[in-house]
């Protein structure tokens, strides 16, 4: 079964850092995502991605975050600076590989555990 | 006011039971998905939903989308120890942006 992968599982980083987490969708797939979960809380929407641009951002992606896809399989997302509050579970997610991405349900990797000390 | 209201939100059987969590809102959807997210793991697509009145079943699972798209269910027949997690609710609120509900965490104990 096709996976999402996501590297590193765990990254412990100082407060005003800059972390990259890394994201290989799975192939065929055309949007990806970048998701967190801050612990004991929902899972929220971060960025959805498509033909190379950001397609829509939540109120939570600010200027300290970007996303990239850097090659044909990677997906990035970049914290410029990290804060305590930055502390979470981020989940990459890619689905496709058509319109209508409700039908075909969205594929999660396992995440990267972030910690700002 | 949270656009999916899932209840409730903790639940503990004993291995064998039956169970249903709710997953309910105000506004009409043209689908909706259910996830189940283990701990440390990301959420993992069990269903979509389309249809008003879908009933879906997987296994022991059954899923049913409300006549009027405003709801769902989720049905676990002689749940085991295997099927604890949190179960989740989601739909897209725009092209690219899947929303969650707070989640359903199921405990089956044996």
């Amino acid at each position: 079964e096709p996976e999402v992968t996501q590297t590193p599982s765990h990254q412990v980083t100082q407060m005003g850092q800059e972390v990259i987490l890394r994201c290989v969708p799975i192939s065929n797939h055309l949007y990806f995502y970048w998701y967190r979960q801050i612990l004991g809380q929902k899972v929220e929407f971060l960025v959805s991605f498509y033909n190379n641009e950001i397609s829509e951002k939540s109120e939570i992606f600010d200027d300290q975050f970007s996303v990239e896809r850097p090659d044909g399989s990677n997906f990035t997302l970049k914290i410029r600076s990290t804060k305590l509050e930055d502390s979470a579970m981020y989940f990459c997610a890619s689905s496709g590989p058509g319109q209508g991405t409700s039908l075909y349900g969205y594929t999660f990797g396992s995440g990267t555990r972030l910690t700002v000390v | 006011t949270q656009l999916l209201e899932q209840s409730p939100q903790f639940l503990s059987i004993q291995e064998g039971e039956n169970l249903t969590v709710y997953c309910n809102s105000s506004s009409v959807f043209s689908s909706l998905q259910w996830y189940r997210q283990e701990p440390g793991e990301g959420p993992v697509l069990l269903v979509t939903v389309v249809t008003g009145g879908e009933v879906k079943k997987l296994k022991r699972l059954t899923f049913q989308f409300g006549d009027a798209r405003k709801d769902s269910s989720l049905h676990i027949t002689a749940a085991q120890t295997g099927d604890t997690g949190l179960y989740l609710c989601g739909i897209e609120t725009s092209g690219s942006r899947l929303t969650f509900g707070e989640g359903t965490q199921l405990t089956v104990n044996p």
